[in-house]
């Protein structure tokens, strides 16, 4: 079973409008960590947010929130603000505290900001 | 505090050929991880170092993958007698160890290596 769910291959967005992307995970685990990760056309992947399992608060970096709903297992990325920039493909990971810390990713979704 | 740099950053070889790439983590990091990133997917895990030792391997590394960190410093990742399906981006990560007022765990990667084989 996949751990890790992305079910929009790609999503497209006005610039300077805000766009979720969508990301449920399963885990037996009681500690786990969520993360996502932006990869531009280059290569390089770039941490963007982190939310811990027992995190009461969702986590926000700038233009970055974390919407975690724990009991539906979901953790979707907020980017508020659009820049041409953000163009580039959003990985959801999951780091299950059982697991040497490993990375377990989803497919990705590919995110076109429109100007 | 430079980041996690990978080399080459493009290789290209033939069937048959052997591979090896470079990984120089963040310096202060002892945690270090390799994945795998193929066309349309995300990376998958290779195998991970704490210092100097390997402590997990995925059944992705096959017999022909061979990974080292000599001094807990940088790492290499060498393929043997390469194959078509060798071809992927091979992307390099490190991380604090977990606990010891360390909470979170990010892994840090690098720009990757691309492997052509052909």
């Amino acid at each position: 079973a996949q751990k890790i769910t992305q079910t929009q291959p790609g999503m497209f967005v006005q610039e300077k409008e805000a766009v979720t992307l969508d990301c449920t995970y399963d885990t037996s685990d009681q500690s786990y960590g969520l993360f996502w990760y932006k990869q531009p056309s280059s290569g390089e992947m770039i941490f963007l947010i982190y939310q811990g399992s027992y995190d009461e608060q969702n986590a926000t970096e700038g233009r970055y929130s974390l919407n975690f709903q724990k009991a539906r297992k979901s953790a979707n990325l907020v980017i508020s603000a659009s820049q041409l920039g953000d163009s580039a493909m959003y990985f959801c990971a999951m780091r299950e505290d059982g697991s040497n810390y490993k990375l377990t990713f989803g497919k990705g979704t590919l995110l076109t900001v429109n100007p | 505090d430079t980041g996690v740099s990978q080399d080459p950053r493009h290789k290209i070889t033939k069937r048959g050929q052997n591979v090896t790439f470079r990984c120089d983590p963040i310096s202060e990091h002892n945690r270090l991880y390799w994945y795998r990133q193929t066309l349309g997917q995300g990376p998958e895990f290779l195998t991970y170092f704490q210092n100097e030792a390997q402590l997990e391997k995925s059944r992705l590394l096959s017999d022909r993958f061979s990974a080292e960190r000599p001094k807990g410093s940088f790492s290499t990742l060498e393929i043997q007698r390469t194959e078509q399906g060798d071809s992927a981006m091979y992307l390099c990560a490190s991380s604090l160890r977990y606990g010891q007022g360390v909470t979170k765990n990010i892994q840090y990667f690098g720009a990757g290596t691309r492997l052509s084989v052909l």
